[in-house]
């Protein structure tokens, strides 16, 4: 059975860093690209980032490009998002996603999410 | 990327079909056939219902269908039942990106 859990949220005043992480289970962690999405409070779902199953590509969203890196260890089948410069705005639920293929694609199996709450 | 458009909402009856609709454009939907479809009830995780345009996941209902036009997506739910009152994203994951739309609210009266 597919197992995403991510820990790692919290408050944070702006301006500071946190670290997302998403531990897997259940399936080849290796051979699939995985994502990170978010919901903001009373939003929709919105993209942010995603990686290939190697960690060789990664891919981000606009308005966290230069702010969050993605990366995984796949010795521990771990996923991670590094996220500096937090701004109100990046409050939200953040959802790990593994996609449907080794490369960026759809996410098939969602964690339970994360909330981040940016505020001083 | 512009993000794809959704209606905010749609209601149907019991037992009816409705059509939830995603708009993008030339560039992305009109393009790809990359376009997937999320359910989503609040408090618990998104689950894919289609991908590829019209493919369903192992295990997802054969209620739900998915089709595209021009630059259109849609997500079609046949027999609609108490259980599919939720939240409906569609998706795009061309070229090193991925959007969604804003998302429709599904009632089920």
């Amino acid at each position: 059975e597919v197992q995403l859990l991510e820990s790692g949220g919290g408050l944070v005043q702006p301006g500071g860093s946190l670290r997302l992480s998403c531990a897997a289970s259940g399936f080849s962690f290796n051979s699939y690209g995985m994502n990170w999405v978010r919901q903001a409070p009373g939003k929709g779902l919105e993209w942010v980032s995603g990686i290939s199953g190697s960690g060789g590509k990664t891919h981000y969203a606009d308005f966290v490009k230069g702010r969050f890196t993605v990366s995984r260890d796949n010795s521990k089948n771990t996923l991670y998002l590094q996220m500096n410069s937090l701004r109100a705005e990046d409050t939200a639920v953040y959802y790990c996603a593994k996609g449907l293929w080794e490369w960026l694609s759809e996410g098939d199996y969602w964690g339970q999410g994360t909330l981040v709450t940016v505020s001083s | 990327q512009s993000a794809l458009t959704q209606p905010a909402s749609v209601s149907g009856s019991p037992g009816q079909s409705i059509t939830l609709s995603c708009t993008g454009t030339s560039s992305d939907i009109g393009a790809y056939d990359y376009v997937s479809w999320y359910q989503h009830h609040p408090g618990k995780a998104p689950k894919l219902m289609i991908y590829d345009v019209s493919t369903r996941p192992s295990g997802v209902s054969n209620r739900f269908s998915g089709s595209k036009s021009g630059n259109t997506a849609s997500l079609t739910i046949s027999g609609l039942q108490a259980e599919d009152e939720a939240d409906y994203y569609c998706a795009s994951y061309i070229s090193g990106t991925a959007m969604f739309g804003g998302g429709t609210k599904l009632t089920v009266l």
